[in-house]
């Protein structure tokens, strides 16, 4: 009974490379959610996803972040040309439905170092 | 601006002392209420929800949480702390309001108990 898989665990980039993060949900869940949370902060949230599509991604900085969750596979959360600032925990979510009659599934999240 | 308060951040208590940790938020209308716990090294955990019905909501672990919608609080409460209650907790809503499937975080709260 697989819960909500994130990988990798921890994530080490220097300035300027590119950072993947992968989720896979519980198996059967459809919808899936993207949360940072920074140092000594809550979690923010970043980008809600179904299959194919995202529905809300009014979380998500303007420039560099984005997020899939294609057909096949898992959710993918990628960060382009990471800088200092965007060192925190990413945590991935799966509920199998929306959020207001079902509660979210997190992931172990992935700690995203840059150097 | 909307938002989920936790104004309690890091609580220090001693083994079968009482506890209660404080969430407020300002969405209007109707919410849903959830209280997620993170032990060490660990990913969130459901701890309990409200959606309606009886305000007092009895979850897992011995907790419970009263919701008094005068208020717009959501206190969370144990009679008797243990050692291994030792995580970080976070309470959260969703309202129709900001879209159901949006989840909103409080920062946490630290509860550190001493043996």
């Amino acid at each position: 009974n697989a819960g909500v898989m994130q990988n990798p665990r921890h994530l080490v980039r220097r300035r300027g490379q590119e950072a993947r993060l992968r989720c896979s949900p519980v198996k059967g869940h459809s919808h899936v959610y993207w949360y940072r949370q920074l140092p000594e902060e809550g979690l923010k949230f970043m980008v809600y996803l179904q299959k194919e599509n995202i529905i809300d991604e009014s979380g998500m900085p303007k420039e560099r972040f984005s997020a899939e969750f294609p057909k096949e596979g898992p959710s993918i959360l990628r960060i382009q040309q990471v800088v200092r600032g965007d060192s925190a925990a990413y945590f991935c979510a799966s509920s199998p439905r929306d959020t207001y009659n079902s509660p979210l599934h997190f992931g172990n999240g992935t700690r995203l170092t840059v150097t | 601006a909307q938002s989920v308060s936790q104004h309690n951040h890091h609580v220090i208590l001693s083994e079968a002392a009482s506890l209660e940790l404080g969430c407020n938020y300002s969405y209007g209308g109707t919410v849903n209420l959830f209280w997620y716990v993170q032990y060490p090294g660990q990913h969130l955990q459901l701890l309990l929800k409200y959606f309606s019905g009886d305000p007092l909501v009895k979850g897992i672990k011995g907790f419970e949480a009263e919701f008094i919608k005068s208020k717009f609080s959501f206190n969370l409460r144990k009679p008797s702390v243990q050692w291994s209650d030792t995580a970080e907790y976070f309470c959260a809503v969703n309202a129709e309001s900001i879209g159901n499937e949006k989840l909103t975080f409080g920062t946490g709260t630290r509860l550190t108990i001493i043996p």
